[in-house]
């Protein structure tokens, strides 16, 4: 079935540094999501991509869908404590499911 | 507009007992799924139903099982509990049919004994 492979798996920075986390597909995909996941609590949309090469901002955060729709990436600039989470990307699978990468755990120094 | 409700939020039971957990999605939503979520395995889908009919399943064994209501509310069943069974699971409501935006409960944290 349908793989979303996501790395990293875990990136610490120091707070005011970049991060960007990669998700790959092992098919085209229709649309891409991302959510993210504060410590101890549940995840929460934040956005969804549909086109190809399609990038979309919110403040500080840039998500970016690969040309050919199986590659994204979130990239998050000046990292502030309140990032701190799980973010993890996620496509349609088998029967229109979501398929949830293992997702990407931010921490960050201040 | 109120969110997505799973009862109970914390739960314990021992190995070969069974446990029924609860969601109410957000009012208007047809939609509700399913998911576990360990630290190892990350958010796994277990089932998606959709007008009271089972649409979606993963590749979990036949001792989890669902169903919807005609109110939209689901609940999800776990019998023979195992140790391997305790996760976090998240309930998750969509108003349409197609795959769209999810909006998660707080989630029911189940420990196995």
């Amino acid at each position: 079935g349908q793989q979303v492979m996501q790395i990293p798996q875990y990136q610490h920075v120091q707070e005011g540094e970049d991060f960007t986390t990669y998700c790959n597909s092992s098919t085209t995909l229709s649309n891409i999501q991302w959510y993210k996941q504060r410590p101890g609590g549940h995840p929460v949309f934040l956005i969804q991509l549909v086109k190809s090469g399609e990038v979309k901002k919110q403040k500080r955060l840039t998500f970016q869908f690969g040309e050919a729709k199986k590659n994204s990436s979130l990239h998050i600039t000046a990292t502030q404590t309140t990032d701190v989470g799980t973010y993890f990307c996620a496509g349609p699978g088998d029967g229109n499911k979501l398929v949830f990468g293992a997702g990407t755990i931010l921490r960050v120094k201040s | 507009k109120a969110g997505v409700t799973q009862t109970p939020r914390y739960l314990i039971k021992t190995r070969g007992q069974q446990v029924t957990l609860s969601c109410s999605p957000i009012s208007g939503h047809r939609s509700v799924s399913w998911y576990q979520q360990t630290p190892g395995q990350g958010l796994q889908f277990l089932f998606e139903y959709f007008s009271e009919t089972q649409r979606n399943k993963g590749n979990f064994p036949g001792r989890f099982s669902g169903r919807q209501f005609s109110n939209s509310r689901s609940e999800m069943n776990v019998s023979t509990l195992e140790l391997g069974d305790s996760a976090l699971y998240l309930c998750a409501s969509n108003p349409a049919e197609n795959t769209g935006e999810l909006f998660f409960g707080e989630g029911s944290r189940l420990t196995v004994l």
